[in-house]
C-alpha cells in the first residue's frame, strides 16, 4: 500500500537551533515526494520536492531536506529555526495507484519554535 | 497576480442543504483538486480533473459532486447526503498530472460548518 508517515504530531526547537521534521513513505516504485507548510487557517505552500538527482534538494525558506533510499525517509531540514518558521509541516508522496499521479499526504507535523 | 482562488473563506450550512464552493485559477493549469483537511488526519482526496469536462472520484467523493465546463474553474458542491461536512477544504491545481512529478499547487481554503 502506498503510504507516507509522520511519526511526530509536534517538533519543539529554540530558535537558532537546528530543526528536523521526520517523513517515512511506502511506494512502489521510484517515490516522487514533496514537503508543504501550512500557516494557521491559510492553505499549503510548496516547500520543495525530490523526483530524481541529488539526495539533498535545497527548497523555500532556507529549508532543505534528504532522500534516503535505504530508510525509506525524506527528513525535512533547516540550520537555523526562526519564531516565523511556526506552523503544521505536510510530507506526501506520489500515489502510484492512480494514473494521474495524485499525492498522498501524512497527517502533519506541527513545529513550535520558541525565542 | 497569478494564484488560485477560493470563495467564500467561511460557509455555513443548515441541516438538508446543498452548499457550493467556488475555485477559480488563472495559472492555465490543466489538472485541478478538492481536497478535505480534518484536524490530525491530513489531506484526503475528494474528487479531481485533469481536463476540461472530465472528472474522477477521489478517495471520499460520496455526498459530493463537481463540474468542470471551463479550465479555470472547478466548483464544488457539498450535498445533504454528506453527514459530516465541517472541514476545510482545499482547492489545488497542477499544471498537468502530477505522474512526472509536477508541483500541485493550493489555494487558500473555505471553511464549512454545519449550524
Amino acid at each position: 500500500a502506498q503510504s507516507v508517515a509522520q511519526p511526530e504530531d509536534q517538533v519543539n526547537v529554540a530558535e537558532g537551533n537546528p530543526l528536523t521534521v521526520k517523513c517515512t513513505y511506502s511506494v512502489s516504485g521510484n517515490p516522487y515526494l514533496f514537503w508543504y507548510v501550512q500557516y494557521p487557517n491559510r492553505g499549503l505552500q510548496f516547500l520543495l520536492k525530490y523526483i530524481t538527482g541529488d539526495n539533498l534538494v535545497k527548497g523555500s525558506y532556507g529549508f532543505e531536506a534528504e532522500f534516503n533510499k535505504s530508510q525509506t525517509s525524506f527528513h525535512l531540514k533547516k540550520p537555523s529555526a526562526l519564531v516565523s518558521d511556526s506552523a503544521l509541516y505536510f510530507c506526501a508522496v506520489r500515489d502510484m495507484r492512480r494514473s494521474q499521479g495524485n499525492l498522498i499526504f501524512g497527517k502533519g507535523t506541527k513545529l513550535s519554535v520558541k525565542p | 497576480d497569478g494564484g488560485i482562488t477560493q470563495s467564500p473563506k467561511y460557509l455555513f450550512r443548515k441541516e438538508g442543504q446543498n452548499v457550493t464552493l467556488s475555485c477559480e485559477q488563472n495559472l492555465n493549469h490543466d489538472a485541478m483538486y478538492w481536497y478535505r483537511q480534518d484536524p490530525g488526519q491530513g489531506l484526503r482526496l475528494i474528487y479531481y480533473s485533469q481536463i476540461v469536462n472530465d472528472f474522477q472520484k477521489g478517495d471520499i467523493a460520496e455526498g459530493y459532486s463537481v463540474s468542470r465546463e471551463k479550465k479555470e474553474s472547478f466548483p464544488l458542491t457539498v450535498t445533504s447526503a454528506q453527514k459530516n461536512p465541517t472541514a476545510f477544504y482545499l482547492c489545488a491545481s497542477s499544471i498537468d498530472r502530477p505522474i512526472s512529478g509536477n508541483t500541485i499547487y493550493f489555494g487558500e481554503g473555505s471553511w464549512l460548518t454545519v449550524v
